[in-house]
């Protein structure tokens, strides 16, 4: 198994600025990605963290908007850039312990963010 | 890509009773069906899941069945607990999302009336 943790675990901030929100994981895993969950909507893939290298994007997230790093195998950062209040939402931070198939995935408690 | 799609939205049953929810999906080519159990203010977590290759399993009071040919797989959950109130989601997927990522269905709110 794997115990994922997020900071911050909420925050408010003022549209136009920017947040980085760390992920850091327990133990090594090889994979690792980032949803968005609107309040009281489902999880949507914003992107995979790959390691050393720049993350894959789900179709309507861009790297401009949503720059996301992952220096060694536990640890990844999602950043909100430039932000408004349509980015006000739990960011959610995943992994899973191996790149085969029917593999359990990880969730961190989530971020949730308010832009005003 | 996958689409799925959840029924109920909500439910809510008296403690005790059973709880059903079903989720369908387009993709032929999935073969892995998990479900995640989401409470407040944590993230989702994996309760049960199954193969495309069994029709049906079980883990105490919670039980997973499959369709294959009709693109769809089941919760189910007895002798129903107010600690069982949560939101639900099914992720069906090809191998399992380990290297892919998830596409998840919109969720059914569990509500566990005492």
């Amino acid at each position: 198994s794997a115990v994922i943790s997020q900071k911050p675990s909420r925050d408010i901030c003022q549209r136009g600025t920017s947040l980085t929100i760390q992920c850091q994981v327990d133990s090594q895993v090889t994979m690792m990605f980032w949803y968005r969950q609107q309040p009281g909507q489902s999880l949507t893939l914003i992107a995979t963290a790959n390691q050393g290298s720049e993350a894959t994007y789900e179709s309507g997230f861009v790297i401009d908007k949503f720059p996301i790093s992952r220096p060694n195998l536990t640890f990844s950062t999602l950043t909100v850039s430039n932000m408004s209040p349509e980015d006000s939402s739990i960011y959610l931070c995943s992994a899973t312990t191996s790149g085969g198939r029917n593999t359990e995935a990880f969730f961190g408690q989530g971020t949730r963010l308010t832009v005003v | 890509g996958e689409n799925v799609e959840q029924h109920p939205s909500t439910l809510s049953v008296q403690e005790g009773d059973s709880a059903v929810i079903k989720c369908t999906y387009s993709d032929s080519a999935s073969n892995y069906f998990p479900w995640y159990k989401q409470e407040l203010g944590k993230g989702p977590q994996l309760i049960i899941d199954i193969r495309s290759n069994v029709g049906e399993k079980k883990d105490q009071r919670i039980a997973v069945t499959l369709n294959k040919t009709a693109k769809h797989f089941s919760l189910h959950i007895t002798e129903t607990q107010p600690e069982d109130s949560a939101v639900y989601f099914c992720a069906p997927t090809f191998g399992g999302g380990g290297a892919d990522g998830l596409t998840f269905g919109k969720g059914t709110h569990l509500i566990i009336q005492p």
